[in-house]
């Protein structure tokens, strides 16, 4: 265990409607990033947050937003669902930390979405 | 663009076989370097990371990898193959960013199935 939880495990939404997915961090970790891992590929990089503010964005369109709260948890917000958002999306978790201090993100189990 | 490239998507090994799989990624500076493993229905576990110094690096359950900066390499490798390392590994390399945040850049994976 890592001891990032996300929630929920699995959903199912229909096209166009709106979705809500969540991720405690580790104790002690206040940066928070999000990841999509479609079918058959590697996680990408959607954002992330460090200390309330996002500090950092891949290539995802402004319909993907965030949050992270006081006690560094995050929400990931999708609106519009399209068909090509079902993926798993993860949350990873860390200390805030540039190369030279070489710390690791440590992943949550992932929310299956399923969009239809 | 950073990019990571995984050579072999699937692998398929009988128990005892050594294990090799590649990892070539694309930026020239300063990088952190990773392999995360992801059992069936499990969260992305870390095996090993790269930093600096030693560019042999151990990991749990047996895995070494070898950062070869002059190939811009970080091989994945382990003797014997159990079973129970029927995974995907993803190789990922995590690189300065502009604005001070940093993401991992994954490869799109490795399957590897081993067989009794």
């Amino acid at each position: 265990e890592t001891g990032v939880t996300q929630s929920p495990t699995h959903l199912i939404k229909t096209r166009g409607q709106q979705v809500t997915l969540r991720c405690s961090s580790q104790s002690g970790h206040n940066t928070v990033s999000w990841y999509q891992q479609a079918l058959g590929q590697g996680p990408q990089f959607i954002f992330q947050y460090y200390r309330e503010e996002e500090n950092g964005r891949g290539n995802f369109p402004p319909r993907f937003s965030g949050l992270q709260f006081p006690n560094y948890s995050s929400e990931l917000n999708v609106n519009a669902l399209e068909l090509d958002d079902s993926a798993l999306y993860l949350c990873a978790s860390s200390e805030a930390a540039g190369l030279l201090r070489g710390t690791e993100a440590f992943f949550g189990q992932g929310t299956r979405l399923t969009v239809v | 663009a950073q990019s990571v490239s995984q050579h072999n998507h699937h692998v398929i090994l009988s128990e005892a076989a050594s294990l090799e799989l590649g990892c070539n990624y694309s930026y020239g500076g300063t990088v952190n370097l990773f392999w995360y493993v992801q059992y069936p229905g499990q969260h992305l576990q870390l095996l090993l990371k790269y930093f600096s110094g030693d560019p042999l690096v151990k990991g749990i359950k047996g895995f070494e990898a070898e950062f070869i900066k002059s190939k811009f390499s970080f091989n994945l490798r382990k003797p014997s193959v159990q079973w129970s390392d029927t995974a995907e590994y993803f190789c990922a390399v995590r690189s300065p960013v502009s604005g001070g945040y940093n993401k991992l850049i994954f490869g799109a994976g490795t399957r590897l199935a081993v067989h009794p």
